[in-house]
């Protein structure tokens, strides 16, 4: 198992370019979840999805699109980047067992816009 | 929503001293609490977690403790070594939910040799 792969693993944008970042998860997982992650504010939710064809926002959705068409593969867009998502972003995948809803990371993808 | 806080920001220990990190949380129906190890550069790894029905949990060096009524709990590091220095982060979620973990702010712990 690959577990949760993300690409790229670094980008530099444009203000206003768009983008998706990929990700993708092997181990069958219903929950997937976006987070950005800012120096001294810990991880912060982006959106998440529970299942194919059904997604929801998170603590910071403006700015970024997703959509769940498989149970593998859950993209991020940035629609128009702006340097206040300059972030390390990261992928999760989680499914309910014994250990509850552990969430597993992708590898991250640090962009920066300028 | 659920909200997390976390503290200390930064944490530096002697080398075999213990560390404490400590969270609390808003939700009361908050029922998982898992700790993440984030070493620089790398993803946020899962070192232990508790459920809101056990008051305490031990793995080798570390241990959680749960207090539901204060809605507070601790990371307990013992014995510490340099390469436990990292970033850790504590999470609450809340049960029977479909949303998401809500995490701390993070602690910087630095085992100094």
């Amino acid at each position: 198992n690959a577990g949760v792969t993300q690409t790229p693993k670094f980008q530099v944008l444009k203000t206003g370019q768009s983008m998706t970042l990929q990700c993708a998860q092997d181990m069958n997982h219903e929950y997937m979840s976006w987070y950005r992650q800012d120096p001294g504010m810990g991880l912060r939710l982006i959106h998440y999805s529970v299942g194919a064809g059904i997604t929801d926002q998170g603590e910071v959705p403006n700015g970024y699109n997703v959509s769940r068409s498989t149970t593998e593969d859950f993209p991020l867009r940035l629609l128009s980047a702006a340097p206040s998502q300059t972030s390390v972003y990261f992928c999760a995948s989680s499914a309910y067992s014994g250990r509850a809803y552990e969430q597993y990371f992708g590898p991250g993808t640090r962009l920066t816009v300028t | 929503g659920e909200n997390v806080e976390q503290h200390p920001s930064t944490l530096s220990v002697q080398e075999g001293d213990s560390a404490v990190i400590k969270c609390t949380y808003s939700d009361s129906a908050s029922n998982y609490f898992p700790w993440y190890k984030q070493e620089l550069g790398k993803r946020p790894q899962l070192i232990i977690d508790i459920r809101s029905n056990v008051g305490e949990k031990k793995d080798q060096r570390i241990a959680v403790t749960l207090n539901k009524t204060a809605k507070h709990f601790s990371l307990h590091i013992t014995e510490t070594q340099p390469e436990d220095s990292a970033v850790y982060f504590c999470a609450a979620h809340p049960s029977g939910s479909a949303r998401q973990l809500t995490f701390g702010s993070g602690t910087q712990l630095t085992v100094l040799p």
